[in-house]
């Protein structure tokens, strides 16, 4: 069972927005800003998209952002692609016994 | 370009101690500046952080796991490497090796940025 909540899966149309959720007491705590987000296609090792919750590393298009508010972070992915369909993976500084979490993921498909 | 390469046997009888090394290239291990990282993805499942290890030496867990894991470090090889010993079929996963940066250092992104392929490892008779 993990600390961090995310829905299972989400799908929208190419063109479309589409927001992934990501809820877990850790995120809520003041001056906690070390949320990250990860892609994985099938087969493939995770690529960083969004770290510090909403800076992104080179080469991730700006289509991907992210968002905290509360105990709850976002991805949100605008202008859908086919190329977007894949998982997606919170992750979370959780403190200093916890250390490190994951989300459960979430499953994008593009209709 | 920093790269990590992981590697190890594919296959493992329940009851052995699995051993799986990462190689680090364009990068030294012995960095203040990262944190090296075990993970793991059972299949179908998601993605489980099993610990890291840091250039002093000092490694670090995951609480919720059972203790049957050790991370080590080659700084002169500049590799490091986890050990997990009685495996059963649940171990069965793909693991991956990822670097983090400090979140006390003001170089380096403090998410796991870089990943290695993964390896594939079995747990079965």
């Amino acid at each position: 069972q993990s600390a961090l909540t995310q829905p299972r899966s989400v799908s929208g149309s190419p063109g479309q927005s589409v927001t992934i959720s990501c809820t877990g007491a850790i995120i809520g705590i003041g001056g906690h800003y070390y949320v990250s987000w990860f892609q994985q296609h099938p087969g493939k090792a995770p690529k960083l998209i969004i770290y510090d919750v909403t800076k992104r590393p080179s080469g991730v298009p700006d289509r991907f952002s992210g968002s905290k508010s509360g105990n709850t972070a976002s991805l949100t992915i605008s202008g859908l692609q086919a190329e977007d369909e894949a998982d997606y993976y919170c992750h979370s500084y959780g403190g200093t016994y916890i250390l490190e979490l994951f989300g459960g993921g979430t499953k994008l498909t593009v209709l | 370009q920093v790269q990590l390469q992981e590697s190890g046997p594919g296959l493992v009888k329940p009851s052995q101690t699995l051993s799986l090394t990462c190689t680090v290239s364009g990068v030294s291990i012995s960095s203040a500046d990262y944190y090296w990282s075990w993970i793991r993805q059972s299949p179908g499942k998601g993605l489980e952080w099993i610990g890291y290890i840091y250039y002093t030496g000092n490694t670090y867990y995951n609480p919720s796991l059972k203790s049957r894991f050790t991370i080590s470090q080659d700084t002169a090889g500049n590799l490091f490497s986890l050990e997990l010993t009685s495996v059963t079929a649940a171990d069965t996963a793909v693991f991956y090796c990822a670097r983090i940066g400090s979140r006390s250092s003001s170089s380096g992104v403090p998410a796991f940025d870089i990943w290695g392929q993964g390896t594939m490892v079995t747990v079965s008779s």
